[in-house]
């Protein structure tokens, strides 16, 4: 497995459901991000792990739980969500402080409807 | 207020012909410009970053940057059916190590 690996790559879920979105980079990147994409409206940033430690939570809804047990692997919790969370969620890495360099790599994200 | 603006588009243009996109933003303290491309149905695809004022070329891509206007471009030479597709422009928010903020993306389609 090379780059940015996100599972599952759609997911359909109850507005009562709790699922999870994983995110697996193969790059040796210390720092990830959650990026939520949704139509008419501009990549969203929604957390920054650096060194498994989070650094951003860009006001978002406590629906969403994020989780980093390591440089290497991020999840987002989802409960009790609403239609209006359909989006596309988008995983991307870079390298601690190189980000802002070099720019991020994505993964191929996952597609969420909420009904 | 954190703002990256872009025409949504659609650009047409003909295949072989420039297509010029342009990205402006709000934040003074910006360092780092990206450009992705984005094919629908796909993630982001980094293809061109600059840092300095001025033109940076890469193959068929011309990256351009005007600090002082806040101002960056990318120019598509001899344009492809093939790069039709959205272009995302993304700077750093808040300095030379901040993360990166998108505008909402420019749809180029390129008519054979």
């Amino acid at each position: 497995e090379t780059g940015v690996t996100q599972t599952p790559r759609h997911l359909v879920m109850g507005m009562t459901n709790k699922k999870s979105l994983k995110c697996e980079q193969h790059l040796g990147h210390n720092a990830m991000y959650w990026y939520k994409q949704s139509a008419k409206k501009p990549l969203e940033l929604m957390f920054v792990y650096n060194f498994k430690e989070q650094t951003e939570n860009n006001s978002v809804p406590s629906r969403f739980s994020p989780e980093c047990p390591n440089s290497s692997h991020l999840f987002l919790h989802l409960h009790t969500l609403q239609p209006e969370d359909s989006a596309l969620y988008l995983c991307a890495s870079s390298q601690d402080g190189q980000g802002a360099y070099y720019g991020y790599t994505f993964g191929s994200g996952t597609r969420l409807t909420v009904v | 207020q954190k703002e990256v603006e872009q025409n949504s588009g659609p650009l047409s243009v003909p295949e072989g012909a420039i297509a010029s996109l342009n990205c402006t933003y709000s934040d003074r303290g910006s360092q780092s410009f990206f450009w992705y491309r984005q094919y629908s149905g796909k993630s982001p695809e980094l293809i061109m970053f600059i840092y300095s004022n001025g033109d940076k070329e890469d193959g068929r891509f011309t990256a351009q940057l005007n600090k002082a206007s806040q101002y960056v471009s990318l120019l598509i030479r001899d344009s492809q059916p093939s790069d039709s597709a959205t272009y995302l422009c993304a700077v750093t928010w808040g300095g030379s190590q901040g993360n990166l903020i998108f505008g909402k993306g420019t749809k180029l389609s390129v008519k054979p």
